[in-house]
């Protein structure tokens, strides 16, 4: 029921764009993405519920392919203050409004000069 | 607005010792979820409260438990320590989920939780 992320890490340069995916072997409700730096707690980036809708923030942006059961985060022109490690978490058909994010392993993404 | 605060910030405990931990959501937000974070099995669900109440609950040892009160704080309990609840422990806030939404959640720093 875990989704998979792929790649388990990246390294680029200041300037190079990034995807990251997020596949589930279950249909999905919604996909949760977030950034963790070392030390810190994670933070929200973004939802992307079922539809196939593609949501953007800067030069950040996602999409979600319903038919693949696959959301995918794009970093455009990535910056030093995006490496971090990047979780999906998904969110499986609810029951009773409860809510529970089932993450991936993460992605390690390294920004260097 | 005040982010979701958690205390103790880091905790260390002996095994077969038991532990509480506690969680003030972001103000009006009424859920609250738990989650284990290990280098080893990620980021793990432990259990959701919305209205003083449990609505979800994930794969863990009953061990864990939980409680929310009236104003929405949070607390979580470990009994019977063991090497392996060691881990970083993770509070998460929303507002408001109906049947069939969803909700953004937001992350509190953390418990950093060592057991000898």
């Amino acid at each position: 029921q875990q989704p998979v992320q792929s790649p388990q890490a990246v390294i680029l340069r200041e300037g190079e764009d990034a995807v990251i995916n997020c596949s589930s072997s279950k249909a999905l409700y919604s996909v949760h993405w977030y950034r963790q730096k070392h030390g810190e707690a994670p933070v929200f980036l973004m939802i992307l519920l079922k539809g196939g809708e593609q949501k953007g923030h800067e030069k950040i942006s996602a999409s979600f392919n319903e038919k693949k059961q696959q959301s995918s985060l794009y970093l455009t022109a990535s910056q030093l203050s995006y490496s971090g490690t990047y979780f999906c978490g998904t969110e499986y058909p609810p029951t009773q409004g409860a809510q529970k994010l089932v993450f991936g392993q993460g992605t390690r993404l390294t920004i260097n000069p | 607005k005040a982010g979701v605060t958690q205390t103790p910030r880091y905790l260390i405990k002996t095994r077969g010792q038991q532990v509480t931990l506690s969680c003030s959501p972001i103000s009006g937000h009424r859920s609250v979820s738990w989650y284990q974070q290990t280098p080893g099995q990620g980021l793990q669900f432990l259990f959701e409260y919305f209205s003083e109440t449990q609505r979800n609950k994930g794969n863990f040892p009953g061990r864990f438990s939980g409680r929310q009160f009236s104003n929405s704080r949070s607390e979580m309990n470990v009994s019977t320590l063991e090497l392996g609840d060691s881990a970083l422990y993770l509070c998460a806030s929303s507002f408001y989920r109906l049947a069939g939404g969803t909700d953004t959640q937001y992350f509190g720093p953390g418990t950093r939780l060592t057991v000898l």
